[in-house]
């Protein structure tokens, strides 16, 4: 069965701390991986990765995929109270168009 | 900033009533997506949408679900004869291509009572 753990589960930060978040899948036909922030309701958008060991950044955010070991880690630098949320990992395969998510990682800044 | 827009925000119903959850998605896309999300659960997909046919389901999406796009702008979700377990948050979800990263509506909250 495919598998999408994420963690750990909740994280409580100061803000100016640096985070890091993991992902590992286990899934057959592995095309990516995508990262998403979940607010209030919608997951956005943040980082789909394919290959292998290259870095993806956004600002504070970056975020790296190794297909060896099968896991991604979503770094997030000098955090902030807008940083809170949750963040989700998702993997979708070669074949067919479905995402499959984590549970996700509960992140709290505190000032 | 293009947007998946999605109505009602919330939706309250009997079990066994029938509801449609409906969905504008941005408009230059061809994939759309519905997902759901049970409190304190992961989100779960449940049907992929191209070119006016299901593309892919979920064993989630059984004979209660259907989903249309009636015109060129809307994407609906019927359930037929909700269930208590259906209370969950819907969202739909749109791409440019497949397999992309979807930009996600901002959900429909149904309770089922």
């Amino acid at each position: 069965e495919d598998k999408v753990v994420q963690s750990p589960l909740s994280l409580v930060v100061h803000e100016g701390d640096t985070v890091t978040l993991n992902c590992s899948y286990e899934v057959t036909n592995f095309r990516s991986l995508l990262w998403y922030k979940q607010e209030k309701k919608a997951p956005t958008f943040l980082f789909m990765l394919t290959s292998s060991g290259i870095e993806k950044k956004s600002g504070r955010l970056s975020s790296i995929l190794d297909k060896k070991e099968l896991f991604s880690i979503l770094n997030i630098t000098a955090t902030q109270t807008g940083d809170s949320a949750i963040y989700l990992c998702a993997v979708v395969r070669d074949t067919g168009n479905q995402f499959y998510f984590g549970t996700g990682t509960s992140l709290t800044v505190i000032p | 900033e293009p947007e998946v827009t999605q109505t009602p925000s919330h939706q309250v119903t009997q079990m066994g009533q029938e509801v449609i959850l409906r969905c504008v998605p941005i408009s230059n896309h061809l994939y759309f997506y519905w997902y759901r999300q049970i409190l304190g659960q992961k989100v779960e997909f449940l049907v992929s949408f191209y070119n006016n046919e299901i593309s892919e389901k979920s064993e989630i999406f059984d004979d209660q679900f259907s989903v249309e796009r009636p015109d060129g702008s809307n994407f609906t979700l019927k359930i037929r004869s909700t269930k208590l377990e259906d209370s969950a948050m819907y969202f739909c979800a749109s791409s440019e291509g497949p397999r992309l990263g979807g930009f996600f509506g901002s959900g429909t909250q149904l309770s089922v009572l």
